[in-house]
């Protein structure tokens, strides 16, 4: 059963705690990502990975941090340093291909800070 | 930074309506993609369409893509309750696969 999972669904945490997101695919992706999505908004890039043990900051990498040691895994790391961490977080990966490809996404984890 | 605003943020309609929603971007793209969202889950993705095109069908789903303008469609016909989802468009717009996404369009389609 090929697809892109996260975990927890949910994940609750207190006010200066670091906390780490799974994120895990078995479709042989290249390339993997992080977004977070606030309430009513858009998705936003946190991180992605093009090639594993390499990645690049994207939008509002602040705060964050994450790991490429493996193909099919891409932990997110929220840590305390972000002002205000509670939101949906989404994990995708894609084939790398020139000119650019579909996006499969995992079903989210919803973090709140206590 | 958004790329891509939608029109309208919100649309409501009754079942075996026609839906559009638009997309405007700002840079040029390399490809337009469209998914969508049910309520809290992650997105699927609908359509991709080249720089180099102008319309692509799929089942239900029209996307037009006009790049003089910066701007793109998606037209879903024939609606039913379960297409009732949140819809972005993304834009790729350089190296890499890094997407940028609008803000959405919320549609509600009531029986």
């Amino acid at each position: 059963d090929g697809g892109i999972t996260q975990s927890p669904k949910y994940l609750f945490r207190k006010e200066g705690q670091n906390v780490t997101l799974s994120c895990e695919q078995n479709l042989n992706h290249d390339a993997m990502y992080w977004y977070r999505q606030d309430p009513g908004q858009g998705l936003r890039l946190i991180y992605y990975s093009q090639i594993v043990n390499d990645f690049q900051k994207g939008d509002i990498a602040e705060g964050y941090s994450v790991s490429r040691e493996k193909k099919e895994s891409f932990p997110l790391t929220v840590t305390s340093a972000q002002k205000n961490p509670t939101a949906f977080y989404l994990c995708a990966s894609s084939q790398a291909v020139v000119g650019g490809n579909e996006q499969f996404f995992g079903p989210g984890t919803r973090l709140t800070v206590l | 930074s958004q790329q891509g605003e939608e029109d309208p943020q919100a649309l409501s309609i009754q079942e075996g309506e026609n839906a559009t929603m638009n997309c405007s971007y700002k840079t040029s793209i390399n490809n337009l993609q469209w998914y969508r969202q049910n309520s809290g889950r992650g997105l699927v993705h609908l359509i991709l369409i080249r720089s180099n095109e102008r319309e692509k069908h799929s089942g239900r789903l029209r996307v037009t893509l006009d790049t003089s303008k910066k701007s793109s469609s998606l037209l879903i016909t024939a609606s039913r309750a379960a297409d009732t989802a949140s819809y972005f468009c993304a834009a790729h717009t350089g190296g890499g696969n890094k997407l940028t996404f609008g803000t959405g369009t919320q549609l509600k389609v009531e029986l």
